[in-house]
């Protein structure tokens, strides 16, 4: 059972290229979540998507755009990477209704922007 | 709006110590608590949980007790290993949450030397 799957694992992109990280689950979750996580600031929410269909802002959306692709896959796109946007990023998934659900976490991708 | 606060570390220990690392949230609300875990180039696992008030969660050794009245839910072990350095995130999930989103502290670095 793969879990919370993410690509890639590393990346470098130079200050104002573009890319997509891929986020795939295969737990029929209904809800999934991108996280960035800096050192001392532990993780913060960028986008969720609640339930197929649906996506929602987090805490430091600014510069980054998500697609639910389908109930699996939850991507995340930076159109215009910024040197601010190096960071580690996180996937996570969980069941949806219930708070007390935990969130399952991909293994990250660690993007540098120069 | 809702908030962890954990202590900052590194924590150092030496094998078989006892370790606490403190916790405290501000939520409206009754909020569920977590402790997730992270290990070196990996994402993050549930450690445990608690759902109310005096519930205790345990696992692995590790144990934490919601406190509602002093808004804290420390991690504990009575005797750690090599084996349990890494980076520990407190959590909470707060009523009304229909994301099941999740606010995080910003992590205590346990490092345990043999």
């Amino acid at each position: 059972n793969a879990g919370v799957t993410q690509t890639p694992k590393f990346q470098v992109l130079k200050t104002g290229q573009s890319m997509t990280l891929q986020c795939a689950q295969d737990m029929n979750h209904n809800s999934m979540y991108w996280y960035r996580q800096d050192p001392g600031m532990g993780l913060r929410l960028i986008y969720y998507s609640a339930s197929e269909g649906t996506t929602d802002k987090g805490e430091v959306p600014n510069g980054y755009n998500v697609s639910r692709l389908n109930k699996r896959e939850f991507s995340l796109r930076l159109e215009s990477a910024a040197p601010s946007q190096t960071s580690v990023y996180f996937c996570a998934s969980s069941a949806s209704g219930q708070r007390t659900y935990e969130q399952y976490f991909g293994p990250g991708t660690r993007l540098t922007v120069t | 709006g809702d908030s962890v606060t954990q202590m900052e570390g590194p924590v150092t220990l030496s094998e078989e110590a006892f370790l606490t690392i403190n916790c405290t949230y501000t939520a409206t609300g009754y909020p569920s608590l977590f402790w997730y875990v992270q290990y070196p180039g990996e994402g993050l696992q549930l450690l445990l949980k608690a759902t109310k008030a005096d519930d205790k969660g345990s696992n692995k050794g590790f144990e934490a007790t919601y406190r509602k009245e002093t808004t804290s839910f420390h991690l504990e072990k009575g005797s750690v290993q090599v084996s349990d350095s890494a980076v520990y995130f407190c959590a909470l999930s707060a009523r009304n949450n229909a994301g099941n989103m999740l606010t995080f502290g910003g992590g205590t670095r346990l490092m345990v030397k043999p």
